[in-house]
């Protein structure tokens, strides 16, 4: 089968830094996307990953290890406004379309 | 460059009505997903179309859900006898031309709230 697991919550302190895992465990996989949805708004894109590695950008970064079925987004320097979810979403090989998305980690931020 | 535009915003039906949703894709877009959120769950893919075509409905249900994409005018997504199942957030995404292979970032509207009382 076809699952995306991350956390369903994180709390972390405005400055500092925080760390949202993502595992996936699908029949392939052709890419993963990291969104960003403020409660009750779209979804915005943050960053997409294929190949092994980090990808910076600004004070977000996205890691992906294919052979591990793991990626993680890391935020740095926490604003009161990254108060979120956080929603991965994997391209599986038979569609480059149809995502298979993950229920999201909702991050609380705290002054 | 406006962004992907869905209305409306809020939507409230009773049971046993239809439900219209519309939504415009970016400038230069020629594809649009349409997903469902339910409180704390993730998205879920529903139908992908390109104008005039339905590419894939796999996730939409079989009974009372349509979609539709016109050479002229938004996409549309129909939902007729409303059910209070139905209650949750209708997102519509948009991407460009797809070029082979290459995946291209969906680029959501802010969603249409539907109610079901």
């Amino acid at each position: 089968g076809q699952n995306i697991d991350q956390p369903t919550e994180m709390t972390a302190t405005e400055g500092a830094i925080v760390q949202i895992n993502c595992t996936y465990q699908t029949s392939g996989f052709n890419g993963l996307f990291w969104y960003q949805q403020h409660a009750g708004e779209a979804p915005t894109f943050l960053s997409y990953n294929v190949l092994d590695g980090l990808e910076e950008k600004g004070r977000f970064s996205s890691f992906l290890s294919r052979s591990k079925g793991y990626s993680y987004l890391l935020l740095k320097e926490l604003q009161m406004k990254d108060s979120a979810s956080y929603l991965c979403a994997v391209i599986p090989p038979d569609s480059n379309y149809q995502l298979i998305w993950g229920a999201g980690t909702k991050l609380i931020i705290k002054p | 460059n406006a962004g992907v535009m869905q209305n409306p915003r809020h939507l409230v039906r009773r049971r046993g009505q239809e439900a219209r949703l519309r939504c415009s894709p970016m400038k230069g877009h020629s594809h649009v997903y349409w997903y469902r959120q339910l409180p704390e769950e993730g998205l879920k893919f529903m139908v992908y179309l390109q104008k005039e075509n339905i590419i894939d409905e796999s996730g939409m249900p079989k009974e009372r859900f349509s979609a539709e994409f016109p050479k002229e005018g938004p996409s549309i997504l129909r939902i007729q006898q409303v059910v209070r199942g139905d209650s949750a957030a209708y997102f519509c995404a948009s991407s460009p031309e797809l070029a082979g292979l290459r995946t291209d970032t969906q680029y959501f509207g802010p969603g249409t709230r539907l109610t079901v009382l």
